[in-house]
């Protein structure tokens, strides 16, 4: 069975510019999580979706970031503009509920100039 | 303020030497309690659910318990490729909406 599937692996954007994160989550999995990881830091919640309704995003910087999940399936996380503190690890992760384990994506690393 | 922290923040141990990791806890509403493992440049990779005081997990040479302010990840006879960085991740609050992980402990289990 298909892991959490992440693209790019790697972006390296100049500030001010936008960026975007794809997941494809394992099939079936009804809940899709995006992270933030620092370095030496664990993951930091993002957002969580349930199917295609996003549940918990009290976290997400709304004057910059959006997500979506389309069909409940898919999802898409984008930064614009991204600044300079926005560079990290984004993780994605899907469980087949909400406090079921949760698999995770390899992560998209970036950089921003 | 709902806070999870692990100890130490790194160990290096000696292969065969047994060592215990530890996740302290301070929320409200503890609904479970996750271990995951982290190799560098990769996703974390599910260990381990403990849901309540008194309960352990066993998975080859690791061992997780849970009490009620904090969980030990137990490594009996580790080996080298047991090193990692272990993550300790508690799912807490009235609707169980918060999900808060630890910054981890980096194990390095020399040959």
């Amino acid at each position: 069975e298909a892991g959490v599937v992440q693209s790019p692996r790697y972006k390296i954007i100049e500030k001010k510019q936008p960026v975007a994160f794809w997941c494809n989550p394992i099939s079936g999995h009804n809940t899709l999580y995006w992270y933030l990881q620092n370095l030496g830091q664990g993951p930091e919640l993002l957002i969580r979706y349930e199917n295609e309704e996003a549940v918990d995003d009290s976290q997400l910087p709304k004057d910059r970031f959006s997500a979506e999940r389309l069909k409940g399936v898919d999802s898409t996380l984008k930064i614009q503009p991204a600044e300079l503190g926005d560079s990290a690890v984004y993780l994605c992760a899907s469980s087949l509920g909400w406090g079921d384990e949760q698999f995770f994506g390899p992560g998209t690393r970036l950089t921003v100039l | 303020e709902d806070q999870v922290t692990q100890s130490p923040e790194a160990l290096r141990l000696q292969e065969g030497e047994s060592s215990s990791l530890n996740c302290s806890y301070t929320v409200s509403g503890l609904r479970g309690l996750f271990w995951y493992r982290q190799d560098p440049g990769k996703g974390p990779e599910f260990l381990f659910t403990l849901y309540s005081a008194g309960e352990e997990k066993e998975k080859e040479r690791l061992k997780a318990t849970l009490t009620k302010k904090e969980s030990f990840l137990h490594i009996t006879a580790p080996k080298p490729e047991d090193s990692a960085t272990y993550l300790c991740a508690v799912q807490a609050g009235s609707s169980a909406s918060k999900i808060i992980f630890g910054s981890g402990t980096r194990l390095s289990i020399r040959p």
